[in-house]
């Protein structure tokens, strides 16, 4: 079964440096999102994207925080000075269609920032 | 302000007995609510999608009710197995424009045991 993947699986940055975190979607979804898990914290929504634009996002994502799809295959999410509260499981996920239609999850970079 | 509430916080029961997991939410405009399966360390898997007209929605031994007036869902699992020990997500999506957002309860951490 096709899956989301997601690399590097941890990654640990000094504060204040720029991270660049990669998911790879399933091939045939045209939805893609990005989520962050903070330690024994809830799910929280950053952003959602479609058709090489954001088309949603939330109050977590702001100016430090941006999305890019290269290419055909990949979606980044890149923190450009990154902070002590940026350590979190940020998860990847993608889905065929917006309406009705399961998200599927990467299963997640854990970010330390030092 | 959209809220997932979840009830119980976590569970512990027996190989081969059945719980049931509660959801009560408060998201406008309501589009449809999820249910996921998080094992530890790994990204969310999604178990069932409902919307506003479906009661009742299975998938092999899950079976998730949702009562839109009342707004609240729950998540019926039977004849337990280890492997069912996970945090269950409740996930309520509200569409905003061309996009759905989707608010995350904390979930239900459940142990099942021998």
């Amino acid at each position: 079964e096709p899956e989301v993947t997601q690399t590097p699986s941890h990654q640990v940055t000094q504060m204040g440096q720029e991270v660049i975190l990669r998911c790879v979607p399933i091939s045939n979804h045209l939805y893609f999102y990005w989520y962050r898990q903070i330690l024994g914290q809830k799910v929280e929504f950053l952003v959602s994207f479609y058709n090489n634009e954001i088309s949603e996002k939330s109050e977590i994502f702001d100016d430090q925080f941006s999305v890019e799809r290269p290419d055909g295959s990949n979606f980044t999410l890149k923190i450009r000075s990154t902070k002590l509260e940026d350590s979190a499981m940020y998860f990847c996920a993608s889905s065929e269609a917006n309406l009705d239609q399961p998200q599927h999850f990467g299963d997640g970079t854990r970010l330390s920032i030092l | 302000k959209n809220q997932v509430e979840q009830s119980p916080q976590s569970l512990i029961i027996l190989e081969g007995k059945n719980c049931t997991l509660q959801c009560n939410y408060t998201v406008s405009p309501f589009s449809n609510l999820r249910w996921y399966k998080q094992d530890t360390g790994r990204g969310p898997v999604s178990l069932t999608i409902m919307t506003f007209s479906e009661n009742t929605k299975s998938n092999g031994r899950y079976t998730a009710t949702l009562d839109a007036d009342t707004k609240q869902s729950s998540l019926h699992i039977t004849a337990s197995q280890l492997s069912d020990s996970a945090s269950y997500i409740c996930v309520v999506s509200a569409m905003t424009g061309t996009a759905s957002k989707l608010t995350f309860g904390t979930g239900t951490r459940l142990q099942v045991t021998l």
